[in-house]
């Protein structure tokens, strides 16, 4: 079964900086089927990246997502106090169905 | 309006069973695949089962075949989670979530607000 790891565990910024994280997957996720979700305290999680790069409706564009294969990134530019949330990647491509990834946390301080 | 609404919190003593409701309303609810994800207190996001409300096609994660029962009753358009013997690692919130605008992919723009299960003697 696919296992999916986030680096790093907790990401530290200033409002205006710009944050990268990873998402790596322990066999080629198929057809590039991997989202992230942004999930703030009490909240439920928000579709944020679908297929690896395609911003859900409403997600402001200083987020993007790359990445194929077993290496993907979350880019956040332009930091903002609001962001600070959890961050996590979900494969939806592979056995056994959907796999979520342990998550980053995004201090914006 | 768009959404799903999740029945309310239950507080539950080891080895009662439970079973907790999501309901979609605004959008083709038998139409689009209905996930159940649990979150313990302080962790991350756990993928439990997922069900096509139309023909109730269900595929559960494996560390949750045999614990819990995912159902759906698309006449209400409701899907359900059922517990038979609850246990006290059972604890957590779980949300309901809809491949509302995805189709067939197993993404989930739409979420319902969570519902919190307490399993304690």
């Amino acid at each position: 079964d696919i296992v999916l790891t986030q680096s790093p565990g907790t990401l530290s910024l200033s409002p205006g900086e710009r944050g990268t994280l990873s998402c790596r997957a322990s066999q080629s996720v198929s057809a590039r089927y991997l989202a992230w979700y942004q999930q703030k305290p009490g909240q439920a999680p928000r579709l944020l990246i679908y297929g690896a790069s395609s911003r859900a409706t409403g997600i402001p564009d200083r987020f993007s997502g790359s990445g194929s294969g077993t290496d993907f990134t979350l880019t956040i530019g332009r930091l903002e106090p609001e962001d600070s949330a959890v961050y996590y990647c979900q494969q939806y491509g592979n056995s056994p169905g959907i796999t979520f990834g342990p998550g980053t946390k995004v201090d914006i301080k | 309006e768009v959404q799903l609404e999740q029945s309310g919190a239950e507080v539950k003593k080891p080895g009662e069973s439970l079973k907790i409701s999501c309901k979609g309303s605004g959008y083709s609810f038998i139409n689009s695949w209905i996930a159940w994800v649990r979150q313990m207190p302080g962790k991350g996001l756990e993928w439990m089962g997922i069900i096509y409300p139309g023909d109730s096609d269900t595929t559960y994660s494996p560390p949750f075949q045999g614990q819990v029962t995912i159902s759906a009753d698309k006449s209400l358009n409701t899907a359900y989670l059922k517990w038979s013997s609850l246990k006290a690692s059972d604890t957590a919130m779980y949300y309901c979530a809809s491949s509302f605008g995805s189709g067939d992919s197993w993404y989930f723009d739409l979420w319902g607000r969570g519902t919190l299960v307490t399993v304690s003697s």
